[in-house]
C-alpha cells in the first residue's frame, strides 16, 4: 500500500526558512504528480504548487511563486517543499499529496488520491 | 484563476437523511472536479473525481454529478461517520489547482 510519510513538526522564527519532506513508499515515483497543500488553523485547503518528477519543472500558485521551491529526488522517492521568509500567517499544517497526471496540451496533475499525514509548521518570534 | 463557491457553508442533517452539497466554478472546468472529505485532525480523503467517479473503497451512498461550472455531491443516506467538512477541488490545468471553501456537514 502506497504511503506518503512527511517530516516532523517544525517551529520557526519569522524571516527564516523551512523545508518539509515527503517520502513515498511503494510503486512508481517519477511518473506521478505531487502537490503541496496547506491548511491554516480553522481554515480551508490552499494549493501551493506541485511537480511531476518525470517532466521536471514545478508549477506554483501565484501567491507562493518566488517564496516556495518544490523539488523531487527520485533516488530516495522524496519530494521537498521549502518556504522562505516565513511569517506568522504561514503557521499551518502542510500536506503533500499524490495523484496521476494527465495530458492536455501539457501535463497536469489529476485528483489527489493519496495524502501525507501533514506537518505542522509554527512560525513565532 | 478558477474560483470555486460551495453552498451551503453549513448543512445540518440527521442520520439517514439525504445531503446535497453544491459547488460552482467561476469558469468551466469540464469534468476536472473532485470532492474530498476531511475530519478533524485528519488529512483530506478523496471521495469523487472526474465529477462523478467514486474513488477506491468509497461507499455507493456518495455520488457526484455535474459538468462545466455546476457540480453536486450527494450523500444518499447519511451515516454517523459522514459528519465532516467537504471540499470541492478543480484540477483543470494547473497552475493553479483551487479548492472551494468547504461545506460543514453537522448533526441536526
Amino acid at each position: 500500500q502506497v504511503q506518503l510519510v512527511q517530516s516532523e513538526a517544525e517551529v520557526k522564527k519569522p524571516e527564516s526558512s523551512v523545508k518539509v519532506s515527503c517520502k513515498t513508499s511503494g510503486d512508481s515515483f517519477s511518473s506521478k504528480a505531487f502537490s503541496w497543500v496547506r491548511q491554516a488553523p480553522g481554515r480551508g485547503l490552499e494549493w501551493m504548487g506541485g511537480t511531476i518528477p518525470i517532466f521536471g519543472t514545478p508549477a506554483y500558485s501565484a501567491k507562493f511563486l518566488g517564496r516556495a521551491t518544490i523539488t523531487a529526488d527520485a533516488s530516495t522517492k522524496t519530494v521537498f517543499m521549502e518556504l522562505r521568509s516565513l511569517r506568522s500567517d504561514d503557521t499551518a499544517v502542510y500536506y503533500c499529496a499524490r495523484g496521476d497526471y494527465y495530458e492536455s496540451n501539457g501535463y497536469y496533475s489529476g485528483p489527489f488520491e493519496i495524502w501525507g499525514q501533514g506537518t505542522l509548521v509554527s512560525v513565532s518570534s | 484563476e478558477v474560483v470555486l463557491t460551495q453552498s451551503p457553508a453549513t448543512l445540518s442533517v440527521s442520520p439517514g437523511e439525504r445531503a446535497t452539497l453544491s459547488c460552482r466554478a467561476s469558469q468551466s472546468v469540464g469534468s476536472n472536479l473532485a470532492w474530498y472529505q476531511q475530519k478533524p485532525g485528519q488529512a483530506p480523503r478523496l471521495l469523487i473525481h472526474s465529477a462523478f467517479i467514486r474513488a477506491t473503497d468509497i461507499p455507493a451512498r456518495f455520488s457526484g454529478s455535474g459538468s462545466g461550472t455546476d457540480f453536486t455531491l450527494t450523500i444518499s443516506s447519511l451515516q454517523s461517520e459522514d459528519f465532516a467538512v467537504y471540499y470541492c477541488q478543480q484540477y483543470n490545468k494547473w497552475p493553479p489547482v483551487t479548492f472551494g471553501p468547504g461545506t460543514n456537514v453537522d448533526r441536526k
